[in-house]
């Protein structure tokens, strides 16, 4: 069975940083490229970021204006996102998503979610 | 980037009825690349339709898909209190990956 797993998130001061994980098992991750979509309370999804099943190719939504970094290792099953300079904005459930990609580098449509993490970014 | 705009914003219907969701995209979504999700309250996202028609996994047959170019629609045929749930459409095919607004199911 595939699971994701999201941890990390809490409360965090604006300009403050938050690293978010998330562990993966029931498939070979190596093989997967894996995304970050976000939801703000009461609001629709949001795509945050992708990277390819070997790291080689990252993308982001415009929107984070280099804030974010996004990065996975592959021997443990793990993905993470870095968030700096976080902002009232940025408050959301972060969810691990793993995408089909027929590519390797774009993901496609997204088959597995985690439950998500909370980020609440406030002073 | 394609904008897809999704209506109903709130659909209210009754127990075995039918529910049409529709997806408009701001321009051309190419191969089909459009997929559905379903959520329900307090739930993550599932996957229910890609491809524009195809079910995933163990998604029952009251739920299909339709459409091409710019407009698509979700149909649940025979409506179930567990389908009480906001609807997302999603393309797919380029980045960034964008989604409609949802809809909204309710259950008289």
């Amino acid at each position: 069975e595939v699971q994701l797993v999201e941890s990390g998130g809490g409360l965090v001061k604006p300009g403050g940083s938050l690293r978010l994980s998330c562990a993966a098992s029931g498939f070979t991750f190596s093989t997967y490229n894996m995304n970050w979509v976000r939801q703000a309370p009461g609001k629709g999804l949001e795509w945050v970021s992708s990277i390819s099943s070997s790291s080689g190719y990252r993308s982001y939504a415009d929107s984070l204006e280099g804030r974010f970094t996004t990065s996975r290792d592959n021997a443990n099953s793990s993905l993470f996102l870095l968030m700096n300079g976080l902002r009232a904005d940025d408050t959301a459930v972060y969810y691990c998503v793993r995408a089909i990609s027929f590519d390797g580098l774009t993901p496609y449509y997204l088959d597995h979610w985690g439950h998500g993490t909370l980020v609440t970014v406030s002073s | 980037e394609i904008v897809l705009t999704q209506s109903p914003g709130t659909l209210s219907l009754s127990p075995g009825d039918t529910a049409t969701l529709s997806c408009r995209a701001s321009q051309t979504v190419s191969g089909h690349y459009l997929a559905w999700y379903q959520q329900k309250p307090g739930q993550a996202p599932r996957l229910l339709i890609y491809g524009a028609s195809t079910r995933a996994t163990g998604i029952p047959g009251r739920f299909s898909g339709s459409g091409s170019g710019t407009d698509f629609t979700l149909t649940i045929s025979g409506l179930e209190p567990e389908d009480v749930a906001v609807y997302y459409c999603q393309k797919y095919g380029s980045l960034p990956l964008t989604f409609g607004g949802g809809s909204r199911v309710d259950i008289k």
